[in-house]
């Protein structure tokens, strides 16, 4: 069974730029959550989808933002990179309809802004 | 779990020694899991070990086993016989407001 795949796994833009990053579920979930990782402020909470709808949302700005089709694949997007921006983006995927914290991580997007 | 405390930010462990990483909570909730999650430096997040809170027993899976104290609010991640492998960033976590609130997680370095 395949895992979560991201892509691109890595990739460099300039400030002012937007971004786009894909999450692909394992075959079967239905939920698909995002994460931002940086070395100072650690795993936070971007959002959560299930089934097309979003279902819970960190404390980030609108510049963020994210979607989830109906094969269950997401995508988030990032306007007007600000060069705090840079961090490891992780997606997981839950085959559990409510929260139980069962999560299947991707090996994350690299985003550098320069 | 509201808060995931790790006030270990780097532990080294000899070759083939055990390593204890510290994890406490907070919450007020009576029903909650705690998970264990390796982060090597790929990126991957690699779910290593769960405990319920209304599991009687500690988990273990394999070399893995959690330290459970309810009453202290804690759930330490004991690994045996570290392996140089084992050197990567672990993280506790649980659900809260967010699928998973994590800790800021432990660097372990295994030295040979």
């Amino acid at each position: 069974k395949a895992g979560v795949t991201q892509t691109p796994r890595y990739l460099i833009k300039t400030r002012g730029q937007q971004v786009t990053l894909s999450c692909s579920p394992i075959s079967g979930h239905r939920s698909v959550s995002w994460y931002q990782q940086t070395p100072g402020q650690g795993l936070q909470f971007l959002f959560e989808y299930f089934s097309e709808t979003q279902r819970n949302k960190g404390n980030f700005p609108g510049r963020f933002s994210g979607r989830q089709f109906s094969n269950s694949r997401s995508e988030m997007n990032v306007s007007t990179l600000e060069l705090g921006d840079s961090a490891l983006y992780l997606c997981a995927s839950s085959p559990r309809t409510r929260n139980t914290g069962e999560l299947f991580f991707g090996e994350g997007s690299r985003l550098t802004v320069l | 779990a509201q808060k995931i405390t790790q006030t270990q930010p780097g532990m080294f462990v000899q070759e083939k020694e055990a390593v204890t990483l510290d994890c406490t909570y907070d919450t007020s909730d009576q029903s909650y899991g705690l998970f264990w999650y390796k982060q090597p430096s790929s990126g991957e997040m690699i779910f290593l070990i769960y405990q319920g809170s209304y599991d009687e027993q500690n988990a273990t899976e394999g070399r893995y086993s959690l330290n459970f104290q309810k009453a202290r609010k804690s759930a330490n991640l004991v690994i045996s016989a570290s392996q140089l492998g084992d050197s990567a960033m672990y993280f506790c976590a649980s659900p809260g407001n967010t699928p998973l609130v994590f800790g800021k997680g432990t660097r372990l370095s295994v030295i040979a």
